[in-house]
């Protein structure tokens, strides 16, 4: 079955990198659109960024354009997050969300703790 | 780009019906039909309910139902049970090739 894994979450200080992976398995990675989605700390969820399935097209919300990128190696069905100039306000759970359609997230994993703190 | 706008919560008795609402813009939930709704029980990953405005995932019940007018989208529950007692949230594709969600409705069954 369908199951992505994140991982790469753990504490950093204001300023600071963290590079988030999921690992894809169960379903065709490089026949599905990526997205990772984060909820703060008992608040909703906020869509961050998109990667179609080649990797070609890319999109980012406002608030982590410039300091997020976002990439995925379908050799090795995974993507990533590369999370530079953090802030205290991107401390959320990060989820990895797949899909074969681009309109939605059908896929989610368990998700992966960043917290950023002096 | 601002959250659609959901009810923080609704709450309903075992076998009623609810509907949770939705509002956006002509940029998001009035310009298109890609508005799904999403299930999260607490310290779960959210569950996808309904795509595309009223479709259903293989796997979901038939009493979760989806629909939109003009800029508000709704999704409904009919024969409420214990289990459905969770977070909602819409989400919609935009204008601006991005994705935004509502700030989510707390459903209680009573």
């Amino acid at each position: 079955q369908v199951q992505l894994v994140e991982s790469g979450g753990g504490l950093v200080k204001p300023g600071g990198s963290l590079r988030l992976s999921c690992a894809a398995s169960g379903f065709t990675f490089s026949d599905y659109y990526m997205n990772w989605i984060r909820q703060a700390p008992g608040k909703g969820l906020e869509w961050v960024s998109y990667i179609s399935r080649s990797g070609s097209t890319i999109y980012y919300a406002d608030s982590v354009k410039g300091r997020f990128t976002i990439s995925r190696d379908n050799a090795k069905n995974s993507l990533y997050l590369q999370m530079n100039s953090l802030r205290a306000e991107d401390t959320a759970v990060y989820y990895c969300a797949s899909s074969s359609s681009s309109s939605l997230f059908r896929y989610w994993g368990q998700g992966t703790l960043v917290t950023v703190s002096s | 780009q601002s959250a659609l706008t959901q009810p923080a919560s609704v709450s309903g008795s075992p076998g009623q019906s609810i509907t949770i609402s939705c509002t956006g813009t002509s940029s998001d939930v009035g310009g298109y039909n890609y508005v799904s709704w999403y299930q999260q029980h607490p310290g779960k990953a959210p569950k996808l309910m309904i795509y595309d405005v009223s479709k259903r995932p293989s796997g979901v019940s038939n009493r979760f139902s989806g629909s939109k007018s003009g800029n508000t989208a709704s999704l409904t529950i009919s024969g409420l049970q214990a289990e459905d007692e969770a977070d909602y949230y819409c989400s919609s594709y935009t204008t601006s090739s991005t994705w935004v969600f509502g700030g989510g409705t707390k459903l209680t069954v009573l």
